[in-house]
């Protein structure tokens, strides 16, 4: 069964630094995302990109943080200087429509741990 | 922004029983979808619901759309051991109207079934 697959699995940095975190969404899907779950919490939308530019981004998604999609098949989430607040599970989805009765499929996610 | 209240936060039950679990929202919703989350993993779509006052089953999952377009449940039927983990509620806006559609998601429910 095809599935979103993100790397790596674990990120630790140090604050200040840039991290980028990498998916490969399913390769029919138009729609990609990024979610962040800090532990023990709710999952939270980050952000949703189609046709090579963002379409929706919360409150989360500052100046902080950007999306790619460099070469048509990894869709990247960069946060250019980390703060500890950032420590949290970071996943990808993707969404082969727009329509209904088709749901983003979620990947493993990466944790990513700020020190 | 939009909240989903989940309930309860968590569940301890034994291996057999049913369960019952709900959202509720002061927001409509166009779409409700009850996702299960293992630990270490991304959530796993469990049952998608689009119409006010659908009943949609999975196995012994069974999911249902308020009439309100305000609230959905989810029920399990004779739980197992497998059935452990969390379940989070995530509804689609009516507000939302462009691709990227975002998710918000409950604060979910552990569930705990004991052999």
């Amino acid at each position: 069964e095809p599935e979103v697959t993100q790397t790596p699995s674990h990120q630790v940095t140090q604050m200040g630094q840039e991290v980028i975190l990498r998916c490969v969404p399913i390769s029919n899907h138009l729609y990609f995302y990024w979610y962040r779950q800090i532990l023990g919490q709710k999952v939270e939308f980050l952000v949703s990109f189609y046709n090579n530019e963002i379409s929706e981004k919360s409150e989360i998604f500052d100046d902080q943080f950007s999306v790619e999609r460099p070469d048509g098949s990894n869709f990247t989430l960069k946060i250019r200087s980390t703060k500890l607040e950032d420590s949290a599970m970071y996943f990808c989805a993707s969404r082969i429509l727009f329509l209904g009765g088709t749901e983003a499929f979620f990947g493993q996610g990466t944790r990513l741990t700020v020190v | 922004g939009q909240q989903l209240n989940q309930s309860p936060q968590s569940m301890f039950i034994q291996e057999g029983e049913d369960v019952s679990m709900n959202c509720t929202s002061s927001s409509i919703f166009n779409t409700w979808l009850w996702y299960k989350q293992d630990p270490g993993e991304g959530p796993v779509l469990l049952i998608a619901l689009y119409k006010a006052g659908e009943l949609t089953s999975n196995g012994r999952l069974t999911a249902q759309f308020g009439i309100t377009r305000k609230d959905s449940f989810l029920n399990i039927s004779a739980s197992i051991p497998s059935d452990v983990g969390i379940y989070f509620c995530a509804g689609r806006g009516a507000m939302n109207n462009n691709a990227g559609n975002m998710l918000t998601f409950g604060g979910g429910t552990r569930l705990m079934v004991k052999p």
